[in-house]
């Protein structure tokens, strides 16, 4: 079946750790994103990428990078800056970026103890 | 300024009621789209509809219609007879054309709770 995978669904980490969070795609599309939602919020847009060896950062971008060396890869870094890490992590991703669905994966949550 | 509005952060209703979510979005441009979104407790975002600004025709899915007027800047989503089912967050989203992409904001979110 075509999808998008995320893992883990559940992760937990120690204040200072940077963390990967993984998302993989097997529908052929060029377009991936990433968003974070907090409770009681809508998402906001981390980082998408347009093609494969390039990507761009979207409105909440600090302490946070990613990859794009495979089309059907985009993985997320979690790093020891980002101030206020714990949240709810969508990854997605479009055929290309004309107004295209956005199709989404089954989330991360992401809790710093 | 929030460009996506969904006024009801909860809506409870008692299942076979029918009810209307709305979405409420400001934007300067001719040409955008808009979407709704269903989160279920599971997480995951499932699209329910993507639509142009300049299709103005509601449409009906099953259970599920969407009644968008550009004159309100409005794209309300109504399930008839809801069913314990339909409980889920629904995210009303618009796309724009930016410089290098095409931007998706998604508003609020409403939580809808459908009671046996």
């Amino acid at each position: 079946d075509g999808g998008i995978t995320q893992s883990p669904k559940y992760l937990f980490r120690k204040e200072g750790q940077n963390v990967t969070l993984s998302c993989e795609q097997n529908l052929n599309h060029d377009a991936m994103y990433w968003y974070r939602q907090d409770p009681g919020q809508g998402l906001r847009l981390i980082y998408y990428s347009q093609i494969v060896n390039d990507f761009q950062k979207g409105d909440i971008a600090e302490g946070y990078s990613v990859s794009r060396e495979k089309k059907e890869s985009f993985p997320l870094t979690v790093t020891s800056a980002q101030k206020n890490p714990t949240a709810f992590y969508l990854c997605a991703s479009s055929p290309g970026t004309g107004f295209d669905t956005q199709y989404f994966g089954p989330g991360t949550r992401l809790t710093v103890l | 300024a929030q460009k996506v509005t969904q006024a009801q952060t909860e809506i409870s209703v008692v299942e076979k009621e029918d009810v209307t979510l709305d979405c409420v979005y400001e934007t300067r441009d001719t040409t955008y789209y808009l979407f709704w979104y269903k989160q279920p407790p599971s997480g995951e975002l499932v699209f329910l509809i993507r639509r142009n600004s300049f299709d103005e025709q509601n449409e009906i899915s099953g259970r599920y219609s969407w009644n968008f007027q550009k004159s309100t800047s409005s794209f309300n989503f109504t399930i008839t007879a809801s069913q314990v089912v339909d409980s889920a967050v629904y995210f009303c989203a618009l796309s724009e054309r930016k410089t290098s992409y095409d931007k998706v904001i998604f508003g609020p979110g409403t939580s809808l709770s459908v009671i046996p």
